[in-house]
């Protein structure tokens, strides 16, 4: 089936400004992670949920960054007031049951100028 | 505290060569292990991953990994190198705290040469 997909591919903002990154998990997968990826480094955790709640947003940097999964399927990683350093590439994941691995998506890449 | 070591930042490998990619750990009792492979502007690709059972897990691509308890390891192999295996690899094991999370290495780029 479909694998995990992020739109948009490509963001460039404005410092200051307001983003959205969507991610669609793999239908049926209940977990669903977010992840911040800067160049040649490993993914840093952001938040993870396990159906439409938030499990553990010990990850985001600042009060800035929220997530929702309204409806557990969909997500969206809200960036407020973006500054220079946000920019990274920023990575979804879901999961299927307990020991099977992430499936990644391709990644939305943030520039804040 | 839990960790995963990937102690080379970059591995240079000739084309056709057998080729290792390391990776230690330190979790508290047995741990899950996980290889991921990260092509150039891609997400992670799962390649295989160690639950129990036998110390040679064969994964995608032609991979496998050996996992060995006394010294903690959990490297990453493959007989004959190509050229298209050139990608940042990355090692994770399950963090036995929050059983959803991962900690993961910090990714060694794997050069091919043909």
């Amino acid at each position: 089936g479909a694998g995990v997909s992020q739109t948009p591919s490509n963001k460039v903002t404005e410092k200051g400004k307001y983003v959205e990154l969507r991610c669609d998990p793999i239908s049926g997968h209940t977990a669903l992670y977010w992840y911040r990826q800067s160049l040649g480094q490993g993914p840093e955790f952001l938040i993870y949920f396990q159906g439409t709640g938030a499990a553990d947003d010990s990850g985001l940097p600042n009060d800035r960054f929220f997530a929702v999964r309204p409806e557990g399927s969909v997500s969206t990683l809200k960036i407020q007031r973006t500054e220079r350093g946000d920019s990274a590439v920023y990575l979804c994941a879901s999961k299927g049951q307990d020991n099977s691995p992430l499936h990644f998506g391709n990644g939305t890449r943030l520039t804040v100028t | 505290a839990q960790s995963v070591a990937q102690p080379e930042d970059q591995v240079n490998v000739a084309e056709g060569n057998p080729l290792t990619v390391k990776c230690t750990y330190s979790v508290s009792g047995n741990p899950y292990l996980f290889w991921y492979v990260q092509y150039p502007n891609r997400g992670l690709q799962f390649l295989l991953k160690y639950i129990t059972g036998d110390n040679l897990v064969k994964g995608s691509y032609g991979f496998e990994a050996e996992f060995n308890k006394s010294q903690t390891s959990f490297h990453l192999k493959k007989p004959s190198a190509l050229v298209s295996d050139s990608a940042l690899y990355f090692c994770a094991v399950r963090d036995m705290d929050s059983n959803y999370q991962l900690i993961w290495g910090a990714g060694t780029k794997l050069i091919i040469k043909p």
